[in-house]
């Protein structure tokens, strides 16, 4: 069965210090997507980050990077210099193919980051 | 930027009643998604439109029906709403089906 797991429930990081945030995944298959989304307490979903299987090189998107070990099947979620605004709820999610359509996307539980001042 | 933009926010609901959640999006995207959240589970598909003039079920499509009435727009009904069916509904878009999905603010629905 393909799987997404988070197993830091929460964690706290003093502010401009860097945190990792863990994901493992399970699929068999061979083409495969990673996603990382954070979820403020105002309730909305917002795209960080994208990995695909494929790719050599670790995603970057500013502040975020993607710390891929395929052969561990982990897709860990780096935020440097952490800021306030950081403070939020991050899921990890993976696109699979369900039915021969590469649509679904498979949620992790999530992690709730505190960023302390 | 509106990019997906669902309505109402809030919903409170008697068991029995039926709805209609809505959902628009303005990226010209041509597949659209809905998911509910619930406490420690993540979220899971409902339904999807991978393309104008289809859908299809997701993993928990029981209690729900979708509608894609035109490119913009993928509605969810509940017809006969549960004390279950209480959670936060997200609707979200991409270019095509695999892309990177844009959710919306989401409706938080309470059924008594």
């Amino acid at each position: 069965a393909q799987k997404i797991t988070q197993t830091q429930p929460g964690m706290f990081v003093q502010e401009k210090e860097a945190v990792t945030l863990d994901c493992t995944y399970d699929t068999s298959d061979p083409s495969y997507g990673l996603f990382w989304y954070k979820q403020p307490s105002s309730g909305e979903m917002i795209f960080l980050i994208y990995q695909g299987s494929y790719d050599q090189q670790n995603a970057t998107e500013g502040r975020y990077s993607l710390n891929f070990q395929k052969a561990r099947k982990s897709a860990n979620l780096v935020i440097s210099a952490s800021q306030l605004g950081d403070s939020a709820m991050y899921f990890c999610a993976m696109r699979r193919r369900y039915g021969g359509a590469t649509n679904k996307l498979i949620f992790g539980t999530g992690t709730l980051l505190a960023v302390q001042p | 930027n509106a990019g997906v933009t669902q309505t109402p926010k809030f919903q409170v609901l008697k068991t029995g009643q039926s709805m209609t959640l809505q959902c628009a999006q303005d990226m010209n995207h041509n597949s659209m998604y809905w998911y509910r959240q619930d406490p420690g589970m993540g979220l899971r598909l409902i339904y999807y439109s991978a393309s104008e003039g289809t859908t299809d079920k997701g993993e928990v499509p029981n209690g729900y029906n979708v509608s894609r009435l035109n490119k913009r727009e993928f509605s969810l009904r509940l017809e006969s709403a549960a004390p279950s069916q209480t959670s936060v509904y997200f609707c979200a878009s991409s270019v095509n089906r695999g892309d990177i999905q844009y959710f919306g603010a989401g409706t938080r629905l309470s059924v008594l």
